[in-house]
């Protein structure tokens, strides 16, 4: 979910088990969004995105989900590997708008 | 990072010094953006250019002027810097609009003392 104050929300796995990062966003006429992956000292890397024509699209390893209903999107990662460990933020955006990015929550996967 | 260099990678300076960052990309995107990334905030727009000499303001473009003489290269200047200016700045660049997809480069920490 979204990250209140400055400590980012954490979800820790264990490598191997299935990862489930959510997010709520804020606009009702937001119809596209995308996830990215942020790795310390780098730069976000697109992961996958999903117009609200969908409901679920797939890629390698990851799955978004979109709820309309309730302003939700998720983000499942099969197979939680070390190499997965990052923040994960989602951002949205409306036609003609400007892409709104959310503050993250960080991944940590045990070995 | 998608065809994209900034430059420097990390700088330390003085406050009420200029500051230009520098943004490359390989990719003939048109559009080009300078966000900073703080704690406690999402990433956010600074100003961004929609094709050569076309830019605008984002939503913290106050104490930042910005540049795009060429496609590929989009400076952004800090024409005094201040301490509220430490924060590490990304450079992104999309094919389409705004609303788009936008792909990012390494970022810039800098730290102003």
């Amino acid at each position: 979910g979204e990250s209140v104050g400055l400590h980012l929300p954490t979800l820790s796995v264990q490598e191997g088990d299935n990862s489930i990062i959510n997010c709520a966003y804020s606009n009702s006429a937001s119809d596209y969004f995308i996830w990215y992956k942020q790795e310390s000292g780098k730069g976000p890397q697109f992961i996958i995105d999903i117009r609200s024509n969908m409901d679920k699209r797939q890629g390698q390893r990851v799955t978004v989900l979109l709820n309309k209903t309730v302003k939700h999107l998720s983000l499942q990662i099969a197979a939680t590997q070390p190499g997965d460990s990052a923040v994960y933020f989602c951002a949205e955006s409306t036609k003609g708008g400007k892409l709104i990015f959310g503050q993250g929550t960080e991944l940590s996967v045990k070995p | 990072d998608a065809g994209i260099t900034q430059s420097p990678r990390h700088k330390v300076t003085e406050t009420g010094t200029p500051v230009t960052l520098r943004c490359h990309q390989t990719e003939n995107h048109r559009y080009m953006y300078w966000y900073r990334q703080d704690p406690g905030h999402g990433l956010r727009l600074i100003h961004y250019s929609y094709g050569v000499k076309d830019t605008d303001k984002g939503e913290v473009s106050d104490g930042y002027s910005v540049s795009r003489s060429k496609t590929e290269d989009f400076l952004l200047t800090l024409e005094s810097a201040t301490s509220s200016q430490t924060s590490v700045y990304f450079c992104a660049i999309s094919e389409r609009g705004l609303e788009e997809t936008q792909y990012f480069g390494p970022g810039t920490r800098l730290l102003v003392l």
